[in-house]
């Protein structure tokens, strides 16, 4: 079983902040947290990752909670081209076989 | 820099069959791990290699190997093809973050 859960699918206007959470209340101390997205058919998309600091790219800003149980993906503005499945995963860095991708959350972007 | 590429995009088999799936990490990337998506599995781990040595392992049958080379292209076979291997395949380089291909679209007819 994924060590992640996320809500099924959300979704969000257009122009406005999308936050999708992720809950992952067994993390361990040296597991991040990582977002992926997944347009249909094609491959996933590495978005941002974090260990316990907020972080923030070009594309999202992670908040990772202070206990680490869970964790929000902010996309800022969203556009119709964010919409996607959207997954939430932890790992120890290069530990690939213990990656467990859930179903994620499938966001879509409503004009 | 080129992302990772997958060859062939599309492909289709009948049952008995074999396969092999070529990957292309993004260049100096060593490490490139493969991954079965289905509808009903989701997106599971096959098995990653590093530096042409198989470093991890997903829980798959025999059927399914791979390989790396020096050059730290990978491919990736799959034997006696059954109906149930139709999926798509990716692929992902990278060392702390992975970078996935487009995949390959398997059918087994």
């Amino acid at each position: 079983d994924a060590k992640t859960t996320q809500p099924t699918s959300m979704d969000c206007a257009e122009g406005r902040a999308a936050n999708l959470p992720c809950n992952h209340s067994t993390i361990s101390g040296n597991e991040y947290v990582y977002w992926y997205r997944q347009i249909h058919s094609q491959g996933p998309q590495y978005i941002i990752h974090g260990l316990k600091n907020n972080e923030t790219n070009e594309m999202a800003s992670l908040i990772i909670t202070e206990d680490r149980k869970s964790s929000t993906l902010i996309l800022p503005h969203a556009t119709l081209r964010d919409t996607a499945v959207y997954y939430c995963i932890v790992q120890m860095k290069t530990s690939y076989d213990k990656v467990i991708f859930g179903p994620g959350t499938s966001l879509s972007v409503i004009p | 820099k080129a992302g990772v590429t997958q060859t062939p995009r599309y492909l289709i088999k009948t049952r008995g069959q074999q396969v092999t799936l070529s990957c292309s990490p993004i260049s100096g990337h060593r490490s490139v791990s493969w991954y079965q998506q289905t509808p009903g599995q989701g997106l599971q781990f096959l098995f990653e290699y590093f530096s042409e040595t198989q470093r991890n392992k997903g829980n798959f049958p025999g059927r399914f190997s791979g390989r790396q080379f020096s050059n730290s292209r990978s491919e990736m076979n799959v034997s006696t093809l059954e109906l149930g291997d139709s999926a798509l395949y990716l692929c992902a380089s990278g060392g702390d973050t992975q970078y996935f291909g487009p995949g390959t679209r398997l059918t087994v007819l």
